[in-house]
């Protein structure tokens, strides 16, 4: 089985810092993977997937990108509204698989 | 506006049951794959099931085989989880989301629990 290692489990930032959030698969997964951010009590919403192409909607500070099997989403300026819990996801046929989950926190 | 929205949570004592339903609107639910995903409490997301648009491929997370049905009525655009031999380890907010996990629910909550 695919696994899906996420770092940081959570980091303190400011408004305004850059933010970088890995994972790391297994082993290959070819660019399957989406990006989440989930506020307390509400569903996850996707930001990124296909490992780099950005949701419809989604504010262009967040970006996706993949080196290899090493997953990277970064915030360029964190605004208010960001802090929440992002989780990569990879999805392959009828299979989810998700990381740990990185916590923004404010600092 | 594309919506899935879950029902059927609740308390329920171990080794009960439970169905849970997902009503779908504002897209052509007949033709998309859906999973049901959980969040136990403080805990990250697991994968429950999955099924296909026709329903003919169904999987499940080896923490619920045996247990947890999943189907689907596509004329009613409804989804659905039948729960069995609930444990204590199943009380989480169970989401159902399409396939490719671009679009979720709210979730329901179930808890397991005497």
């Amino acid at each position: 089985d695919i696994q899906m290692t996420q770092s940081p489990s959570s980091l303190s930032a400011s408004v305004g810092d850059r933010v970088t959030i890995t994972c790391r698969a297994s082993q290959d997964i070819r660019s399957d993977l989406g990006w989440y951010q989930q506020k307390p009590g509400k569903a996850p919403q996707r930001l990124i997937y296909s490992a780099s192409s950005l949701q419809s909607g989604v504010p262009s500070r967040f970006s996706g990108s993949r080196s290899g099997t090493e997953f990277t989403l970064t915030i360029s300026s964190l605004q208010p509204e960001d802090f929440a819990t992002y989780y990569c996801l990879h999805h392959h046929s009828y299979l989810l698989t998700f990381g740990g989950g990185t916590k923004v926190e404010i600092k | 506006e594309v919506q899935l929205v879950e029902s059927g949570g609740g308390l329920v004592q171990p080794g009960g049951s439970l169905r849970l339903s997902c009503a779908a609107s504002g897209f052509p639910f007949s033709n998309y794959e859906m999973h049901w995903v959980r969040q136990a409490p403080g805990k990250g997301l697991e994968w429950v099931s999955y099924i296909s648009s026709s329903g003919s491929a169904i999987y499940y997370a080896d923490s619920v085989k045996g247990r947890f049905t999943i189907s689907r009525d596509n004329a009613k655009n409804s989804l659905f989880l039948q729960m069995s031999y609930l444990r204590a380890e199943d009380t989480a907010v169970y989401c159902c989301a399409t396939g490719g996990a671009g679009v979720w629910g709210q979730g329901t909550t179930v808890t397991v629990s005497s």
